[in-house]
């Protein structure tokens, strides 16, 4: 069946890498994405990366993919207090988005 | 970027009544839109799928008679939660999808339902 996992809960200081972890289950996703929800608001997608592709950088923002273990990660670098938020992937499944349980990133001062 | 607005931001509502949510894409044409549904501290399960004229595809468990979703233009989808209860209160998250950006889902700022 489908089912994204994600670890619930990350914590770091500012000025350090973040970084979140999830992994998938339908070897024929096209795209994977991540996307960032603050408290109250909708969901900004803040990167993708086509499945035959095995890193992506966009600025602060690194995606690993490892198709194999479908395994998908993002590093954020340098992660300021203004990052805190909840962190879902998604991968797209029969043209929807499956989307995992979500990361709420703690950032401490 | 591609904007997608809802309206209201917030609604609270008498059990038994209906309440209308609308989704529009404001600068780009959205061929399919999604609806999907947040519970506290939860992830996102999408309710149904909907394209430009045609009939909404439904999620498995997700009454249609009672979430009616309209998507009579481009830019414009409707949901509507058909005589509400309490345990229809949630978050209400709609995104979409245009031909040019098939591969990327543009997210609402989401709507807070709170039926008393």
């Amino acid at each position: 069946g489908e089912d994204v996992e994600q670890s619930l809960f990350l914590s770091v200081r500012e000025g350090d890498s973040s970084v979140i972890n999830c992994t998938y289950t339908d070897s024929s996703s096209t795209y994977l994405y991540w996307y960032k929800q603050e408290p109250g608001a909708g969901l900004q997608l803040l990167t993708y990366i086509f499945s035959n592709m095995d890193m992506k950088q966009d600025q602060r923002l690194t995606v690993l993919l490892n198709k194999k273990d479908k395994h998908l990660s993002l590093r954020i670098a340098d992660t300021q207090t203004g990052d805190s938020a909840i962190y879902f992937c998604a991968e797209d499944s029969s043209y929807k988005l499956i989307f995992g349980s979500g990361t709420r990133l703690l950032v401490r001062p | 970027g591609a904007v997608v607005s809802q309206h209201p931001s917030r609604v609270i509502c008498k059990s038994g009544t209906s309440v209308k949510i609308e989704c529009r894409s404001l600068d780009f044409q959205a061929t399919t839109m999604f609806w999907y549904r947040q519970f506290p501290k939860q992830s996102l399960m999408l309710m149904a799928t909907s394209n430009e004229g045609s009939k909404a595809t439904y999620e498995q468990g997700v009454e249609k008679d009672k979430f009616l979703i309209n998507h009579a233009s481009l830019t414009l989808s409707t949901l509507t939660v058909t005589s509400a209860h309490p345990e229809d209160s949630s978050f209400y998250i709609c995104s979409a999808r245009g031909t040019e950006t098939y591969n990327e889902q543009f997210f609402g700022p989401g709507t807070r339902l709170t039926v008393l």
